[in-house]
């Protein structure tokens, strides 16, 4: 059974910093496109960031700079390094299983249950 | 402001169809890209509900059901149930972002009368 297990959520300071862990299980992280997708409190769906089986990765403009995705094949899980938070940074962040045979048409077929991160002073 | 554009809420009596749709322009459904479906059910994550615009998972009942056509995409849901009340969200991808750039629209609040 395919799952995942975000943590390392909380709260930190404006400019601070912070790592999201997301333990996987029923796959191989480093055979898989893996994402993070955050949501704002009250607020939609936002794509952040995508790194693929091969180790190539992809950011969204408004992360790009300030967070890293990153991997541990031994361990099966999925990183994200955020630096200099910002309150607009307040979000769930989920991490998600990418599916598809193309960028076009690939989508996120599993998601963790999230972790929470606020921003603020 | 999302980049697909989705009505903010919906609604229906028990036992009706209801469409929710998705509208986006020439760099993202209107491209070919496909367009996916997820169901965000109250405190949860989101959930998988059609990909590559019409295809259902495995467990997702058929009266759940998506289509596209030029720049947009429906999702359809009939018989409705109380347990649909949901967000719903449509997702593509857009070739007019540097990388690679997946697109959500705003989210649907669907709402069981």
């Amino acid at each position: 059974e395919v799952q995942l297990v975000e943590s390392g959520g909380g709260l930190v300071q404006p400019g601070g910093s912070l790592r999201l862990s997301c333990a996987a299980s029923g796959f191989t992280v480093s055979s898989n496109y893996m994402s993070w997708v955050r949501q704002a409190p009250g607020k939609g769906l936002e794509w952040v960031s995508v790194i693929y089986s091969g180790g190539s990765t992809y950011y969204a403009d408004s992360v790009k700079g300030r967070f890293t995705i990153s991997r541990h094949n031994s361990k099966n899980t999925l990183y994200l390094q955020m630096n200099s938070l910002r309150a607009e940074d307040t979000a769930v962040y989920y991490c998600a299983r990418v599916f598809g045979i193309a960028a076009g048409a690939y989508y996120f077929d599993y998601w963790g249950q999230g972790t929470l991160v606020t921003v603020s002073s | 402001q999302s980049v697909l554009t989705q009505p903010p809420s919906v609604s229906g009596a028990p036992g009706q169809r209801v469409t929710i749709s998705c509208t986006g322009s020439s760099s993202n459904i209107g491209a070919g890209y496909d367009v996916h479906w997820y169901q965000q059910l109250p405190g949860t994550a989101p959930k998988l509900l059609i990909y590559g615009n019409s295809n259902r998972p495995s467990g997702v009942p058929d009266r759940f059901s998506g289509s596209k056509s030029g720049t947009s995409a429906s999702l359809a849901i009939t018989g409705l149930q109380a347990e649909d009340e949901a967000d719903y969200y449509c997702q593509s991808y857009d070739s007019s972002l540097s990388g690679s750039n997946w697109v959500f629209g705003g989210g649907t609040k669907l709402t069981v009368l």
